[in-house]
């Protein structure tokens, strides 16, 4: 299975300062059809995760245009350009070109 | 309102078998597959399995074949997954959602349902 390797663990952060979180995948991502389905996901304590962000760069309806994905291959990176109070919560990426589909081990976002 | 409603929490004993269930609202059914998810305290989170809402076709993680089964009722809108021959290890939340990994951009979780396995 391919192992999705998330950096850091944890991140303290600063309301209003940018953020930002690396993934690794342990094989290349991209798909013969051409597409990469690298996806973030956002857990907030006690609720069950929700999309941000699908194949790389797309983000889902409703996300703030703070969040920004990018990468290639088997690198990957979650930007936030300006940490609000409600981004608190674990990140997880996520990849679904091989299967089976395989998570990060999340990454805590701390103010 | 589309979303995904599960059952409630369950507490069973090893070697038990457990079922959970999702019931759908607000699409058609029939036209996404259901998959199920799970959340162990500490570990990252792990994809069990998928059935097709259409035709009820099922994949599931090789680790689990023969402990899992994931089924759907159309006319119910509800999709299933039992597990079996529980140990503690398979303490945990469990999820169905539709196109979790966003490949159709058509992301919805359930809320999900803690299991808990202990004598």
């Amino acid at each position: 299975d391919v192992v999705m390797t998330q950096t850091p663990l944890s991140s303290p952060v600063t309301l209003g300062q940018p953020a930002s979180i690396s993934c690794r995948s342990s094989q290349s991502l991209l798909h013969t059809n051409g597409n990469t389905y690298l996806t973030w996901l956002h857990q907030r304590p006690g609720q069950p995760p929700r999309l941000l962000i699908s194949k790389i760069s797309k983000r889902f309806s409703g996300v703030p245009d703070r969040f920004s994905g990018s990468g290639a291959g088997t690198d990957f990176t979650l930007r936030i350009s300006r940490v609000e109070a409600e981004d608190v919560g674990v990140y997880y990426c996520v990849q679904a070109t091989h299967f089976p589909g395989t998570f990060g081990q999340g990454t805590k976002l701390e103010i | 309102q589309v979303q995904l409603v599960q059952s409630g929490a369950e507490v069973k004993k090893p070697g038990a078998s457990v079922t959970v269930s999702c019931k759908t609202y607000g699409y058609i059914f029939t036209s996404y597959a259901i998959h199920w998810v799970r959340q162990a305290p500490g570990q990252r989170l792990e994809w069990m399995g998928w059935v097709n809402g259409g035709d009820g076709k099922t994949e599931y993680l090789k680790k689990l074949k023969g402990r899992i089964s994931i089924t759907r009722d159309t006319s119910a809108t509800t999709a299933y997954m039992e597990l079996s021959s529980l140990t503690s290890e398979d303490t945990a939340v469990y999820y169905c959602a539709r196109d979790p990994f966003g490949v159709i951009e058509q992301s919805l979780w359930g809320q999900g349902s803690l299991v808990t396995v202990s004598s």
